[in-house]
């Protein structure tokens, strides 16, 4: 069975432009979540979809951030436009059941604006 | 607010030396804590869910154990392959996210 797969791995961006991950869940996982670790400090909640349907996005940092998730398969994260801060390596996770069950991540995106 | 600190940050063990890391937290109803491993360049890997205090769960070299205010994790013999970060994280009942610690990352040379 695949795992969740993230795309890129690494991406190297000037401040300004506009970056987007992509994250393809374990296949039947309705509970997709993206998370973010920036240097130094430990990994920090971004948002959570339901399906298609965004269930929690108290972790984005702000409203260059956009996430989606058409037809509640894969995911994308939109950073526009992006700044050094926002800088870190930006994980994916999904889940068959949101309720305290085990969430599988995929190896990140690192994510360096220069 | 919800929190969780590790402890120690860093840890060096020899092969077989046995010992336990630390997770502290305050969480506002706790739903579960999780222990995930992460090698480098990896995403994290989930080992436990413990979701009550006094219960325990065990997989191979590692014991993971859970109090009111915190849960340990036990390694036992450990080998060089059990070297990575291992990180503890909470959820809370009003919450959809796992909040985590800062990890300790474990050394074990041979």
């Amino acid at each position: 069975e695949a795992g969740v797969t993230q795309f890129p791995s690494h991406s190297v961006i000037e401040k300004g432009q506009t970056v987007t991950l992509r994250c393809d869940p374990i296949s039947g996982h309705d509970n997709l979540y993206w998370y973010r670790r920036v240097m130094g400090k430990e990994i920090k909640f971004l948002l959570h979809f339901v399906k298609e349907s965004k269930q929690d996005e108290s972790g984005m940092p702000n409203n260059r951030f956009l996430a989606e998730r058409t037809g509640g398969t894969y995911s994308t994260l939109k950073v526009q436009p992006a700044e050094l801060e926002d800088s870190g390596v930006y994980f994916c996770a999904s889940s068959q059941e949101w309720s305290a069950t085990e969430a599988f991540f995929g190896q990140g995106t690192r994510l360096t604006v220069v | 607010e919800d929190q969780v600190t590790q402890s120690p940050e860093a840890l060096r063990l020899q092969e077989g030396e046995s010992s336990s890391l630390n997770c502290s937290y305050t969480v506002s109803g706790l739903r579960g804590l999780f222990w995930y491993r992460q090698d480098p360049g990896k995403g994290p890997e989930f080992l436990f869910t413990l979701y009550s205090a006094g219960e325990e769960k065990e997989k191979e070299r590692l014991k993971a154990t859970l109090t009111k205010k915190e849960s340990f994790l036990h390694i036992t013999a450990p080998k060089p392959e059990d070297s990575a970060t291992y990180l503890c994280a909470v959820q809370a009942y009003n919450n959809n996210d796992m909040r985590f610690g800062a990890g300790t990352r474990l050394t074990v040379k041979p």
